[in-house]
């Protein structure tokens, strides 16, 4: 079965201190991963897909096939990143049809 | 480019009445998928449509139905609602199927 786990409601952090959330997973064909970030009263935006690589607000995401996992790291928390972060995986079906599963959420709350 | 668009904003309908919700994606964007979002549940994935067929329905009753149109924009529609369906309603669109989305603003409904 298709399935992302994170396993932290709430991850609470100083500012300036290291952020890392967790997000593994469960799929049988090759996974394609975000994150989703939601600030307060803002829609779900994307911060980033694994397969672009890319760093955002500081922000990186490696995948590792081994341990199922593709966590959100940053090596220094801002108050500005504190907000709901969702990890999804697209799992894809005979045909192209495809759909993102989301975990649960991760609600970082970053303190002055 | 305009984002995603959703309306209405916010719903209030009793038990047993049916209601309508509307998504406009962005420009060019000719997938879009529809989400729900609930405290317990997390998002949950309800249909997918693109070039006006649905081409993924997720696990929930038949109730819940959508549409989409020629210009893309989609409609989904619940019957006889129940408490249980008060949820934000969640509309993301993207340019192709497997391409990435991106969600509007959403709509909150409550079920009285």
């Amino acid at each position: 079965a298709q399935r992302v786990t994170q396993p932290e409601k709430l991850l609470s952090v100083f500012k300036g201190a290291p952020v890392e959330l967790k997000c593994n997973y469960s799929y049988s064909g090759s996974p394609e991963l975000f994150w989703y970030v939601q600030y307060s009263r803002q829609r779900l935006q994307l911060l980033l897909r694994h397969i672009s690589r890319e760093s955002i607000k500081g922000f990186t995401a490696d995948l590792n096939k081994g341990e199922t996992s593709f966590h959100l790291k940053k090596p220094f928390a801002q108050e500005e990143d504190s907000a709901m972060y969702y990890c999804a995986l697209r799992a894809m079906f005979s045909g192209g049809y495809n759909k993102l599963i989301f975990g649960a959420g991760t609600r970082l709350a970053v303190h002055p | 480019k305009a984002g995603v668009t959703q309306t209405p904003r916010y719903l209030i309908k009793t038990r047993g009445q049916q209601v309508t919700l509307s998504c406009s994606p962005i420009s060019g964007h000719r997938s879009v998928s529809w989400y729900q979002q609930t405290p317990g549940q997390g998002l949950q994935f309800l249909f997918e449509y693109f070039s006006e067929t649905q081409r993924n329905k997720g696990n929930f009753p038949g109730r819940f139905s959508g549409r989409q149109f020629s210009n893309s924009r989609s409609e989904m529609n619940v019957s006889t609602l129940e408490l249980g369906d008060s949820a934000l309603y969640l509309c993301a669109s993207s340019s192709l199927p497997w391409e990435t989305q991106y969600f509007g603003p959403g709509t909150r409904l409550l079920v009285l």
